[in-house]
């Protein structure tokens, strides 16, 4: 069975731009998890999404947003963004909220300059 | 902050030995989680403990739990270079949150061949 599936794995982006990042959960996973990891302040949640709704968001602006498709895929989003964006974004993926184990992608490494 | 704290930050010990990483929490949780993450990578699920259980093997793992000082220990036996990466302890949320978890500031460990 394929693990979570995180893409693109490096993105390099200016100030003020805006950018996409995508994760395939494991097959039969319905929900899907992102938590931002920075040196600083480590690893923080971000929002989750069952069956395409999100379920619960973390203590981040509103430039920080996300959806879910149909086929669980989902697709987290960042606009107009600042240098303390740059992180490793993390998804993560369970058979359901309150699974409680979770499994995570690889990460997509975001740098903005 | 919600975010538990690790002790030590860093941890250097000889293959063989064993090693030993707290964990403090700040609110009342229902479980507590362990995960290990390799150098950039996504996290990895150890074992998992229930706020009911003291103490819980998984191979050479061993979780404890004191829930009236809100910490938790992971003991990690016969070490090996393999097992160097940086642990993370993670608590629930609360009830109706899904899969948002508070995560540790995590341990880094060394294990020299």
């Amino acid at each position: 069975k394929a693990g979570v599936t995180q893409t693109p794995r490096y993105l390099i982006k200016t100030r003020g731009q805006q950018v996409t990042l995508s994760c395939s959960p494991i097959s039969g996973h319905r929900s899907v998890s992102w938590y931002q990891q920075t040196p600083g302040q480590g690893l923080q949640f971000l929002f989750e999404y069952f069956s395409e709704t999100q379920r619960n968001k973390g203590n981040f602006p509103g430039r920080f947003s996300g959806r879910q498709f149909s086929n669980s895929r989902s697709e987290m989003n960042v606009s107009t963004l600042e240098l303390g964006d740059s992180a490793l974004y993390l998804c993560a993926s369970s058979l359901s909220p309150g699974d409680e184990k979770l499994f995570f992608g690889s990460g997509t490494q975001l740098s903005v300059l | 902050s919600q975010q538990g704290e690790e002790d030590p930050q860093a941890l250097s010990i000889q293959e063989g030995e064993n090693a030993t990483m707290n964990c403090s929490y700040k609110t009342s949780i229902n479980n507590l989680q362990w995960y290990r993450q390799n150098s950039g990578r996504g996290l990895v699920h150890l074992i998992l403990i229930r706020s009911n259980e003291r103490e819980k093997h998984s191979g050479r793992l061993r979780v404890t739990l004191d829930t009236s000082k809100k910490s938790s220990s992971l003991l990690i036996t016969a070490s090996r270079a393999a097992d160097t990466a940086s642990y993370f302890c993670a608590t629930d949320a609360g009830r109706n949150t899904g899969n948002q978890f508070y995560f540790g500031t995590g341990t880094s460990l060394t294990v020299i061949p």
